[in-house]
């Protein structure tokens, strides 16, 4: 079974540019995460779908970020305009209802964004 | 509230020692899940267990053990006989049930295990 696919896995911009991050579940998943994770932190929850529904959006700053997930398989992250502080690894991950939850989350390898 | 607290930071073993590592969560649900996962350096995070609040036995998994004290609200882990391959960030992460599956992970604690 093929795991989480996240594209490109390494990014480099400039402050104001903007950047897309690409994310393929695994197959049958419905539900879709997208993490930040700020080096020698643990991961922090940006947006949460269920098929290609935003469950939980809190800690997304909507002024600069936004994600969609349409048909609800794979999905995008992006940042525009980009500042300093979001360097950072953006890592995806999915999971499948298969008995009493909350399931384990399968993760991708991250996009590790740098911004100068 | 920090909800998952992992209070080590960073430990350094030598090669086959033991070593625990601490998870300390906080959560008014009854009904809720515990989970471990691991980071090695190649940056992808591994699920190794998960836990729910009605079971306290405590679980082995070859040199992986862990250890689900509800009085205390802590879940352990211990690493037994240790290898340089298990040198990563360990990350303890809290799911309450009725929290659409939202995970809060702690700080995590990186391991060194040395030859």
């Amino acid at each position: 079974e093929a795991g989480v696919a996240q594209s490109p896995r390494y990014k480099i911009i400039e402050k104001r540019q903007s950047v897309a991050f690409w994310c393929n579940p695994i197959s049958g998943h419905a539900t879709l995460y997208w993490y930040q994770q700020i080096l020698g932190q643990g991961p922090k929850l940006l947006i949460q779908f269920q098929n290609n529904g935003v469950v939980d959006d809190s800690q997304l700053p909507k002024d600069r970020f936004s994600a969609e997930r349409l048909k609800g398989v794979d999905s995008t992250l992006k940042i525009q305009p980009a500042k300093l502080e979001d360097s950072a690894v953006y890592l995806c991950a999915s999971s499948h209802p298969s008995g009493p939850g909350p399931y384990e989350q399968y993760f991708g390898p991250g996009t590790r964004l740098t911004v100068t | 509230a920090q909800k998952v607290t992992q209070a080590q930071t960073e430990i350094s073993v030598v090669e086959k020692e033991d070593v625990t590592l601490d998870c300390v969560y906080e959560t008014r649900d009854t009904t809720y899940y515990l989970f471990w996962y691991k980071q090695p350096p190649s940056g992808e995070l591994v699920f190794l267990i998960r836990r729910n609040s009605f079971d306290e036995q405590n679980e082995i998994s070859g040199r992986y053990s862990w250890n689900f004290q509800k009085s205390t609200s802590s879940f352990n882990f211990t690493i037994t006989a240790s290898q340089v391959v298990d040198s990563a960030v360990y990350f303890c992460a809290l799911s309450e049930a009725s929290g659409f599956n939202k995970f809060y992970f702690g700080s995590g604690t990186k391991l060194n295990v040395k030859p």
